[in-house]
């Protein structure tokens, strides 16, 4: 079974310039989500999409960034203007469905990450 | 909202030692806990996870109990192996949350030789 799939992986960019990263859920798997994880601490969530409906955006520094699910498969993150303090690893992720059910169906499984350097 | 606090931060064991990583939580609604593994530059692999309306399971070296009066979880490795050097982290979510992970701050598990 294919994984979630993220690019670009790294990327490094001056501050205020704009960045945007790609995802690509596992197959089926209606929800999707965007954590930040920055270095030496847990991932945290920015943006959640059940198909191509946001469920929850309270962590998104809106101001900068900006998130879409056109057509409930495909994302795409955008940071502008980009700060140093946005440096991080931009996880992608994606489970089958959403709240409680059968044993792993709402196993959340993740993407490699884009790795963000702000400078 | 919830939040979630792990500890230690960094352990260090002898190979085929067992190691123990400790969570909390704050919301008693709380009914989800998974562990994830994160190599380093790799993604987050979930290894185990446990439903509020169990007790403890387990995964051949792996266990997972969690104490809900207490708000509390645990993850167990036995026969710790040098590839079970990783950061760990746990998470919690609840029914209703839309299946928001709330994640702890990591424990660096390093196994010796």
């Amino acid at each position: 079974e294919a994984g979630v799939a993220q690019s670009p992986r790294y990327k490094i960019i001056e501050k205020r310039q704009s960045v945007a990263f790609w995802c690509n859920p596992i197959s089926g798997h209606a929800t999707l989500y965007w954590y930040q994880q920055i270095l030496g601490q847990g991932p945290k969530l920015l943006i959640q999409f059940q198909n191509n409906g946001v469920v929850d955006d309270s962590q998104l520094p809106k101001d900068r960034f900006s998130a879409e699910r056109l057509k409930g498969v495909d994302s795409t993150l955008k940071i502008q203007p980009a700060k140093l303090e946005d440096s991080a690893v931009y996880l992608c992720a994606s489970s089958l469905i959403i709240g409680p059910g059968e044993q792993g169906r709402n196993t959340i499984y993740f993407g490699e990450g884009s790795w963000l350097t702000v400078v | 909202g919830e939040n979630v606090e792990q500890h230690p931060s960094t352990l260090s064991v002898q190979e085929g030692d067992s190691a123990v990583i400790k969570c909390t939580y704050s919301d008693s609604a709380s009914n989800y806990f998974p562990w994830y593994k994160q190599e380093l530059g790799k993604r987050p692999q979930l290894i185990i996870d446990i439903r509020s309306n169990v007790g403890e399971k387990k995964d051949q070296r792996i266990a997972v109990t969690l104490n809900k009066t207490a708000k509390h979880f645990s993850l167990h490795i036995t026969e710790t192996q040098p590839e079970d050097s990783a950061v760990y982290f746990c998470a919690a979510s609840k029914t209703g949350g839309g299946n928001k992970l709330t994640f702890g701050t990591g424990t660096q598990l390093k196994v010796e030789l």
